[in-house]
């Protein structure tokens, strides 16, 4: 069974920086791209990042292009995402989610990230 | 950016009846790469449709998909109490991925 199970989520004051790690496990991590998927309170879904299975590809949203740095350590089975000089609008619950292919096809729970 | 707007906002129906939701891409869509989303309240989201109309693991058949091009359609046969959610339509064939803005299924 595929598990995703994100932390590194908390309130921080814009301006900051926040690392978020996902942990996985149930597939062969490295063999799949690896997304971040985010989720303003009360708002829908917004795409944020993917990386390829070997780290090698790498696409952003505009909106956080330049400061936020996704990553994953195949051998730890672990997704990261560094977000730096953080906005009020950065706010949402930020989900792990497996990709096949493009496909974001299994979502974490989520960890909540403010930024206040 | 291949915008993707759904329609509409809001769907109240009750028990039983069909339901049908529209997603609209501003680009025709890359292959067949458009899939639909359930999400209850508190919940992550659950992929239900990927390539148009192709069935997740799991999910019933009274969830189908449909369409081409730029419009596409979820249809519910016979929504069930859990059935009563936000779906979410979205095309992953071009970067950066893109969702609409949700439909909201709820009990009339």
């Amino acid at each position: 069974e595929v598990q995703l199970v994100e932390s590194g989520g908390g309130l921080v004051q814009p301006g900051g920086s926040l690392r978020l790690s996902c942990a996985a496990s149930g597939f062969t991590f490295s063999s799949s791209w690896m997304n971040w998927v985010r989720q303003a309170p009360g708002r829908g879904l917004e795409w944020v990042a993917h990386i390829r299975k070997d780290g090698g590809e790498i696409h952003y949203v505009d909106s956080v292009r330049g400061r936020f740095t996704i990553s994953r350590d195949n051998a730890k089975n672990s997704l990261y995402l560094q977000m730096n000089s953080l906005r009020v609008e950065d706010t949402a619950v930020y989900y792990c989610v497996k990709g096949s292919g493009w496909l974001t096809m299994n979502w974490g729970q989520g960890t909540l990230v403010t930024v206040s | 950016e291949n915008v993707v707007t759904q329609s509409p906002d809001t769907l109240s129906l009750s028990p039983g009846e069909r339901a049908t939701l529209s997603c609209r891409t501003s680009q025709t869509i890359t292959y067949t790469y458009l899939a639909w989303y359930q999400q209850k309240f508190g919940q992550a989201p659950r992929l239900l449709i990927y390539d148009i109309s192709t069935r997740a693991s799991g999910v019933p058949d009274r969830f189908s998909g449909s369409g081409s091009g730029t419009d596409f359609t979820l249809t519910i046969t016979g929504l069930e109490p859990e059935d009563f959610a936000v779906y979410y339509c979205q095309q992953y064939g071009t970067s950066p991925l893109t969702f609409g803005g949700g439909t909201k299924v709820e009990i009339k």
